[in-house]
């Protein structure tokens, strides 16, 4: 099983939108709506940000949203923020191995 | 809220085996809604699912690691623990534990992470 894979980076100035992208195929992200996102500021834990496709747990801004088509799921972040700026990963069950992580994307805000 | 805490030594010879605790607080490893799961993350690098296991005792393993790993529930101390045998350089790493919701496989809480540096 492989990792998802992600952009290795994406930049935005403040304000702005970004979306993330996370590809994997149709036994983990295309087969379930069982993906997750992660933020990680450095020398921090990683955050759960987006459950199951596009549900954000309480106290997520709500200029995190998710999505998915296909077998690629998206995080966006609306309105940048300069505390956006962090590593993001995705995640998602998968039949084969039971779960996989992407390989991250570090978000740059400007 | 549950809280998880690891616990083990930050410093493991080659060739020996990796072992780290995790304690829960703030609610029941015998809960029906969490797997309970441990992640590593390189220095510098991204993060790695090594395994997951619920109380009853049924394990996951990631396939590049489960010749080595083995994973454990002791319910009676509200811990789980992770066995990693016959590392080297490449396995230092900060070890996360982490709570994963059964119904939806997401990594809901994490532990602060330990630092394991393999090294003689």
């Amino acid at each position: 099983q492989s990792a998802l894979t992600q952009p290795a980076s994406v930049s935005g100035s403040p304000g702005q939108s970004i979306t993330i992208s996370c590809t994997g195929t149709s036994s983990d992200v295309g087969g379930y709506n069982y993906v997750s996102w992660y933020q990680q500021h450095p020398g921090k834990a990683p955050k759960l940000m987006i459950y199951e496709v596009s549900n954000r747990p309480s106290g997520v801004p709500d200029r995190f949203s998710g999505s998915k088509s296909g077998n690629t799921a998206s995080l966006t972040i609306s309105g940048l923020q300069a505390e956006d700026e962090a590593d993001y990963y995705c995640s998602s069950y998968t039949s084969s191995t039971f779960y996989v992580f992407g390989t991250g994307t570090k978000v740059t805000v400007l | 809220q549950l809280q998880l805490q690891e616990s083990g030594p930050g410093l493991v010879k080659p060739s020996e085996t990796l072992s780290l605790t995790c304690t829960v607080s703030g609610g029941s490893i015998s809960s029906s809604s969490y797997y309970w799961g441990w992640i590593r993350q390189p220095p510098g690098k991204g993060l790695e699912w090594i395994g997951s296991i619920y109380y009853s005792g049924s394990t996951y393993y990631n396939p590049s690691l489960k010749s080595r790993v083995t994973i454990s529930v002791d319910t009676s101390k509200n811990q789980f623990s992770l066995k990693l045998s016959s590392v080297t350089a490449a396995d230092t790493a900060v070890y996360y534990c982490a709570s994963q919701r059964r119904d939806g496989y997401n990594l809901w809480y994490w532990g602060q992470g330990t630092l394991v540096t393999v090294s003689s």
